[in-house]
């Protein structure tokens, strides 16, 4: 079963808005990660944030992780049509070295930018 | 470095059948992970190896099996398929000592 929800399900913008993604989680982490996929094709991961840190920043993305109410939100400023994929987050449990190899996704955020 | 590579790449098997699926990770990639992806479920995890040793398996039957073997490269394997075993298949790899995973392009295993 998922580790948690994604909202929204499906999010349509304009070029140059930006789109925020929220991610909500059951158990205690290691850390929480973003992975965008194309057209059902492999994910690309985008950025971590460990359990320690608050905020995060790579280029136009910025996530945040609230531990204390277990949700992350992933903000992705001045959309591009190119940004129009699939956006999961993943946690690693913190449950030792043995669980570092397993990703427990969301269900994802539909992201369509329209040119 | 070349990316993670799966072959094949689509697949078409018959109920009853089996299949083998392979993954070559990234160089120096000393951990694998195979997800299954389908529209209902989502992206579940089936099992991580490192090291020729499986360390972590997700909630699957006994019929999906893995394996990897001294170079990196591993398979994973399902009997005795089933109409429901229709998904993508990804696998990803990553160096030992980072939590990021960088994943293939997946197989399509259609089950008719």
């Amino acid at each position: 079963s998922q580790q948690g929800e994604e909202d929204p399900q499906a999010l349509s913008i304009q070029e140059g808005e930006n789109a925020t993604m929220n991610c909500s989680y059951k158990t205690s982490i290691n850390n929480l990660q973003w992975y965008r996929q194309n057209s059902g094709r492999g994910l690309v991961h985008l950025i971590l944030i460990r359990s320690n840190e608050r905020e995060k920043h790579s280029g136009r993305l910025r996530v945040t992780l609230d531990t204390s109410k277990k949700s992350s939100s992933l903000l992705i400023t001045a959309s591009r049509a190119a940004d129009t994929a699939s956006y999961f987050c993943a946690t690693v449990l913190n449950a030792g070295g043995t669980s570092y190899g397993k990703l427990t996704f969301g269900q994802g955020t539909i992201l369509t930018v329209h040119p | 470095k070349a990316g993670v590579t799966q072959t094949p790449r689509y697949l078409i098997k018959t109920r009853g059948q089996q299949v083998t699926l392979s993954c070559s990770p990234i160089s120096g990639h000393r951990s694998v992970s195979w997800y299954q992806q389908t529209p209902g479920q989502g992206l579940q995890f089936l099992f991580e190896y490192f090291s020729e040793t499986q360390r972590n398996k997700g909630n699957f039957p006994g019929r999906f099996s893995g394996r990897q073997f001294s170079n990196s490269r591993s398979e994973m394997n399902v009997s005795t398929l089933e109409l429901g075993d229709s998904a993508l298949y990804l696998c990803a790899s990553r160096p030992g000592s980072l939590y990021e995973q960088y994943f293939g392009p997946g197989t399509r295993l259609t089950v008719t």
